[in-house]
């Protein structure tokens, strides 16, 4: 979903580095979110933010920062990054309760 | 959120109706289902929701049985291009509009 952009799609970096992965959208959503997926497994939810001044953790926050610089921006941040890290991670956002509409994901890999 | 229980997979011939089946038997009487499709890495793509009511759009019908207690996507005439992860997911009716995902069913189409 064009909407929902994600970058960078694809990342290589080692053990210590500090990550951002950026999630913009044009569909003027108050609400974002991002989730990790492991292999063979579901999404699960790292951080959400209901507006510009409200953030919440999910259930793997450990590890991961997070900030919404503009309604329209949600980014992702690993301080001090680590090889359990290495996923694909996804921006979505929502409206209210309506349906979350999700970026096409960054491929993080971490040496 | 109630838990949800998927088969880990099934195949469909193309051009006959796939029934993919969902048990909630925890689900409370303000969480919704939704369902949502992930084709090969990309990001989710919602499909379908409903609260107690079966519902149909132009991807899919949902079939929600009257105790509530399992539900049946129903995507009436299946292509190949319909090979994806399957979630089923209860969502919380309340504030959060949260998704937890479980590890859906993987739908082979087959021509």
């Amino acid at each position: 979903d064009a909407d929902v952009t994600q970058t960078p799609r694809n990342r290589i970096t080692k053990t210590g580095k500090r990550i951002m992965l950026e999630c913009s959208q044009t569909k003027g959503h108050d609400r974002m979110y991002w989730y990790r997926q492991d292999p063979g497994l579901g999404l699960r939810l790292i951080y959400y933010s209901f507006d510009v001044k409200d953030i919440n953790k999910g259930e793997i926050s450990d590890g991961y920062s997070v900030s919404r610089q503009a309604q329209a921006k949600f980014s992702l941040s690993l301080e001090s990054a680590i090889p359990n890290q290495t996923a694909l991670y996804f921006c979505a956002t929502s409206t209210g309760y309506q349906p979350q509409h999700f970026g096409d994901g960054t491929r993080l890999s971490i040496l | 959120d109630a838990k949800t229980t998927q088969p880990p997979s099934m195949d469909c011939a193309e051009g006959r109706a796939a029934n993919l089946p969902c048990n909630h038997s925890t689900i409370s009487g303000n969480e919704y289902v939704y369902w949502y499709r992930q084709i090969h890495s990309q990001g989710p793509q919602y499909i379908i929701h409903g609260l107690k009511n079966n519902e149909t759009n132009e991807m899919a019908s949902l079939i929600i049985t009257e105790d509530r207690k399992s539900s049946t996507l129903i995507l009436p005439h299946a292509t190949l291009r319909d090979t994806a992860v399957y979630y089923c997911i209860v969502r919380d009716g309340g504030a959060t509009n949260k998704l937890i995902f479980g590890t859906g069913t993987l739908l082979a189409v087959q021509p």
